[in-house]
């Protein structure tokens, strides 16, 4: 059975530093997602990863993925408040099934 | 391009009662997935259906149940509702050839079972 985690669950960081939240997953997976969420919303997909070594950037987050490790990271430079929200890594198990983390709720302090 | 969406946005039941939630995917998608997700958790995988029928399932008692129609949308329902089944409940959709395609949620509905 697939299982994810994140670390770390809780966040709080000031503005302009950088942090990197880790997510490992426990068997193989051929592809491996990032979502956002904010409050009382849905989840907004960020990043897919497809394979070893992948990096993908939008803005300051960007996200890579080692299989051989089973991790991926999600790496902020220079936060900014607009980033406040809850973070979700997911794998996928079978066919189509996302298998997800805890999250992270991230809080950026001006 | 709608997107997926869900109806309704908030739902209050009690004890016991029956509840329908409804979704309709993305434009060119014909795989929906259900997830539930509890307060403060990640979402958890309910079942997956494509082509009329549930292709996947995840840990989930058998009160709930789903169904999916020509159109491509789908239902979800829950039976002999307990508090804890008390959610977001969201609904997921890609397209079944694209196997590379990231999976779009709906903005959810919020059940409160009292």
């Amino acid at each position: 059975e697939l299982k994810v985690e994140q670390n770390p669950l809780f966040l709080s960081m000031q503005e302009g530093k950088n942090y990197t939240i880790y997510c490992n997953y426990s068997t193989t997976s051929d592809r491996l997602y990032w979502y956002r969420q904010d409050p009382g919303k849905s989840l907004e997909s960020l990043f897919v990863l497809l394979s070893n070594g992948a990096v993908k950037q939008e803005g300051r987050l960007m996200a890579s993925l080692d299989t051989k490790a089973r991790l991926s990271t999600l790496h902020i430079t220079a936060a900014v408040h607009d980033l406040s929200a809850t973070y979700f890594c997911a794998a996928f198990q079978g066919a189509q099934k996302l298998v997800f983390g805890q999250g992270t709720r991230l809080t950026i302090n001006p | 391009d709608a997107g997926v969406t869900q109806s309704p946005t908030h739902l209050i039941k009690t004890r016991g009662q029956q509840v329908t939630l409804r979704c309709s995917p993305k434009s060119g998608h014909d795989t929906v997935s259900w997830y539930q997700q509890a307060l403060g958790q990640g979402p958890q995988f309910i079942f997956q259906y494509y082509e009329e029928e549930e292709r996947q399932r995840g840990n989930f008692p058998d009160r709930f149940s789903g169904h999916q129609f020509p159109n491509y949308s789908s239902e979800l329902n829950v039976n002999a509702l307990l508090l804890g089944d008390s959610a977001l409940y969201l609904c997921a959709s890609s397209p079944s050839g694209g196997a590379w395609d990231t999976q779009y949620f709906g903005p959810g509905t919020r059940l409160t079972v009292l």
